[in-house]
């Protein structure tokens, strides 16, 4: 059984870069057809997609942050990271990482990691 | 890329039936077969319980039930339950391998 769960820190400052870990458990992160995904909510709204990386290297990302998102992927490790820089309040969310399948949906979820952007 | 569009709240007494609309674009549920429905119950990550317009995961009873018409999906949750209570979110592919999640709408059973 998969699992996924998030890490890093619950606080960044104003203009500073955010950084979370995804570490995959229960299958090799290369195994199978998988993209692997950032999702993020802020504090009561919806969802909102941030990027995927597939095994191979390849990314792609939502175009309205693309600018100041990147997703990268350590295969030896078994996990993927976030990387948002330049964060204001606004990127302040609880983030999400998730398994993007064949089918094209998400069906596997970390819990989240709750940060929040303040000085 | 704009949100899919979801009303804000629906409700229905336990064992009546509630249907939550998802209105994208010809950009992405209107070209695309690949519309997903997620359950998040409050304070939890959110569940996979449609994909590919109708399909249910294994586990997913089949009172969740799907459908699409040109850029509107639609769920329906029939026999309502007490722990069906809880945030549903549409979620579409959109092209150049990016994704769209809808706005989200609370339902609520009374």
């Amino acid at each position: 059984q998969v699992q996924l769960q998030e890490s890093g820190p619950g606080l960044v400052k104003p203009s500073q870069a955010l950084s979370l870990t995804c570490t995959v458990s229960g299958d090799p992160i290369t195994s199978g057809d998988y993209y692997w995904s950032w999702i993020r909510q802020p504090p009561g709204k919806g969802l909102e997609w941030l990027g995927n990386i597939y095994h191979r290297g390849s990314t792609s990302y939502n175009p309205s942050l693309k600018s100041r998102v990147s997703i990268s992927m350590d295969t030896s490790k078994n996990e993927f990271s976030l990387k948002l820089s330049s964060v204001t309040a606004a990127d302040t969310a609880v983030y999400f990482c998730a398994r993007l399948g064949g089918m094209l949906a998400f069906d596997k979820w970390g819990q989240g990691a709750p940060v929040t952007v303040s000085s | 890329q704009s949100a899919l569009t979801q009303p804000p709240s629906a409700s229905g007494s336990p064992g009546q039936s509630v249907t939550i609309s998802c209105t994208g674009s010809a950009s992405d549920i209107g070209t695309y077969t690949r519309v997903s429905w997620y359950q998040q119950p409050p304070g939890k990550a959110p569940t996979l319980i449609i994909y590919d317009v109708v399909k249910r995961p294994s586990g997913v009873p089949d009172r969740f039930s799907a459908s699409k018409s040109g850029n509107t999906a639609s769920l329906t949750v029939s026999g309502l339950q007490a722990e069906d209570e809880a945030d549903y979110y549409c979620a579409s592919y959109a092209g150049s391998n990016t994704y769209v999640f809808g706005t989200g709408t609370k339902v609520s059973v009374l």
